[in-house]
C-alpha cells in the first residue's frame, strides 16, 4: 500500500485566496483525520470522518474551515478565505477500526499564507 | 483538564549514547498511550502503544515504559544512531467509550544526534 497520499505537498498563496488541501486514506481504513501543526500549539485535531461521515469538527477554527469526505478514498479541507495565521502543516491520517486505534499520518502539507 | 506535557524540549546527544524522554499526563482514565517519530518534514510514525495494563513495550532501540500509578511515561533509546534525530510525540487517548477523535498530544521532544 502507498500509504496516505496528501497533494499539494507544498502551498503558497496570498491573503484572502481560497485553498484546498486533499488527501486519499490507506484502502480499507473506516476513519480519516485532519490535523493541523504549528511550532507554537504542535498537533491538534480539526475534524474526523468515520465512514465517510463526519463525526466530531469541534476542532476547526473558523467557519472559514470546511472539509469533505465524498467516498472512501478521498477528503478535502479548505480555508477560504485563507489568512497568514493559517500558515501551518496540516496532516490526513487513516485508521482502521478496533482498538487500539493505530493511525497512519500523510506527508503533510505545508501551507504559507503571505 | 487532561494535559500531557513532555521534558525535555530539547536534547543534543552524541551518537552511540543512550538517551530517555519523559511524558507526564493527567488523563484519567485513559486508554492507551504511544510514542510516536516524527522526522522532520514528514508524518509522525507510531513507535509504540501501550494500553493502561502494560508497563512496557520495545521496538528494536526504542523501549517505552508507563507507570500508570504516577501517571508517567518514558522513552528510552539505547545505543543511538544519527537516524534517531527527530521529534518524539507522546500521545494519550483517553477511555471515552472508544472514541478515536480524543488523543490528547504532547508538544514534543527534539532530539539531535551529532556524530
Amino acid at each position: 500500500d502507498a500509504g496516505v497520499i496528501q497533494s499539494p505537498r507544498h502551498e503558497v498563496t496570498e491573503m484572502g485566496q481560497e485553498v484546498t488541501l486533499r488527501c486519499k486514506p490507506i484502502s480499507g481504513h473506516d476513519y480519516l483525520f485532519w490535523y493541523r501543526q504549528t511550532m507554537m500549539r504542535g498537533l491538534e485535531l480539526l475534524i474526523y470522518f468515520n465512514n465517510n461521515v463526519p463525526i466530531d469538527d469541534s476542532g476547526m477554527p473558523e467557519d472559514r474551515f470546511s472539509a469533505k469526505m465524498p467516498n472512501a478514498s478521498f477528503s478535502t479541507l479548505k480555508i477560504q478565505p485563507s489568512e497568514p495565521r493559517d500558515s501551518a502543516v496540516y496532516f490526513c491520517a487513516s485508521s482502521p477500526s478496533g482498538v487500539p486505534y493505530e493511525q497512519y499520518f500523510g506527508p503533510g502539507t505545508r501551507l504559507t499564507v503571505t | 483538564k487532561n494535559q500531557v506535557e513532555q521534558s525535555p524540549q530539547s536534547l543534543i546527544i552524541l551518537e552511540g549514547k543512550n538517551c530517555t524522554l519523559q511524558c507526564n499526563y493527567t488523563v484519567s482514565p485513559f486508554s492507551n498511550l504511544r510514542w510516536y517519530k516524527q522526522d522532520t518534514g514528514r508524518g509522525p510514525v507510531s513507535l509504540t502503544i501501550m494500553t493502561f495494563s502494560e508497563n512496557t513495550k520495545s521496538n528494536g532501540r526504542y523501549t517505552a515504559t508507563l507507570d500508570a500509578d504516577t501517571k508517567q511515561s518514558s522513552l528510552h533509546i539505547t545505543a543511538s544512531q544519527l537516524s534517531d534525530s527527530a521529534s518524539y510525540i507522546c500521545v494519550v487517548s483517553p477511555r471515552y467509550g472508544g472514541s478515536q477523535g480524543n488523543l490528547i498530544f504532547g508538544k514534543g521532544t527534539k532530539l539531535s544526534v551529532k556524530p
